[in-house]
């Protein structure tokens, strides 16, 4: 019942910007959009989180369309730590606002 | 930073023993979850837990699970009998609220059974 589409793998170069896709065409207008990240071996880590307006914040952007049924995470400039597994999550209303997990992206960094 | 602390980091048991597994969720927090992620799979939701109650669970969490706040400071996750197919890495993770906001996860317990 994952309702957030993102690519199994991608892979970007260090010091350059990424930007990670995420479709969500099912998303409601009170869903909020989450990323979240895991590095290996590691607990879940909190990037970002929006609803409608695109977010900075020390970490990364999310841009979200205008139609809210997709979204982009963009590092601005990747390191070798930034290499991690990506998770695009809605935050369901309906659900009391639970978090659900797709099966995210993993993302390469060569140096 | 305030943290959310696990323990153990792993624990093996024998099928069919019971297992807790302890979380020491961020002071402040209201809410508090456990995840699991069986390994090379995505995270799965289990439940939440709010005001000493929970608030949703999965269909993941049946009769076998439990979760309790024994006082102030620790949230435990207990299995009353493991399955084999228990194994995974269990997350806490807790939030200041329920909506707009981030949830800090703790860095996993590994429960073997075996």
């Amino acid at each position: 019942d994952a309702k957030t589409t993102q690519p199994n793998s991608m892979e970007s170069n260090e010091e350059e910007p990424v930007h990670l896709p995420c479709n969500h065409s099912t998303i409601s207008g009170t869903d909020y959009i989450h990323w979240y990240r895991q590095l290996p071996s590691q607990g879940p880590e909190y990037v970002i989180h929006g609803l409608t307006s695109n977010v900075n914040n020390r970490m990364a952007s999310l841009a979200i369309a205008e139609d809210r049924k997709s979204s982009t995470l963009i590092l601005h400039r990747a390191t070798l730590r930034d290499a991690a597994v990506y998770y695009c999550i809605l935050s369901v209303m309906d659900s009391n606002y639970q978090l659900i997990w797709g099966a995210g992206t993993k993302l390469i960094i060569k140096p | 930073e305030p943290e959310v602390t696990q323990t153990p980091s792993h624990q093996v048991t024998q099928m069919g023993q019971e297992v807790i597994l302890r979380c020491v969720p961020i002071s402040n927090h209201l809410y508090f979850y456990w995840y699991r992620q069986i390994l090379g799979q995505k995270v799965e939701f289990l439940v939440s837990f709010y005001n000493n109650e929970i608030s949703e669970k999965s269909e993941i969490f049946d009769d076998q699970f439990s979760v309790e706040r024994p006082d102030g400071s620790n949230f435990t996750l207990k299995i009353r009998s493991t399955k084999l197919e228990d194994s995974a890495m269990y997350f806490c993770a807790s939030s200041e609220a329920l909506a707009n906001t981030e949830a800090f996860f703790g860095q996993g317990t590994r429960l073997t059974v075996v």
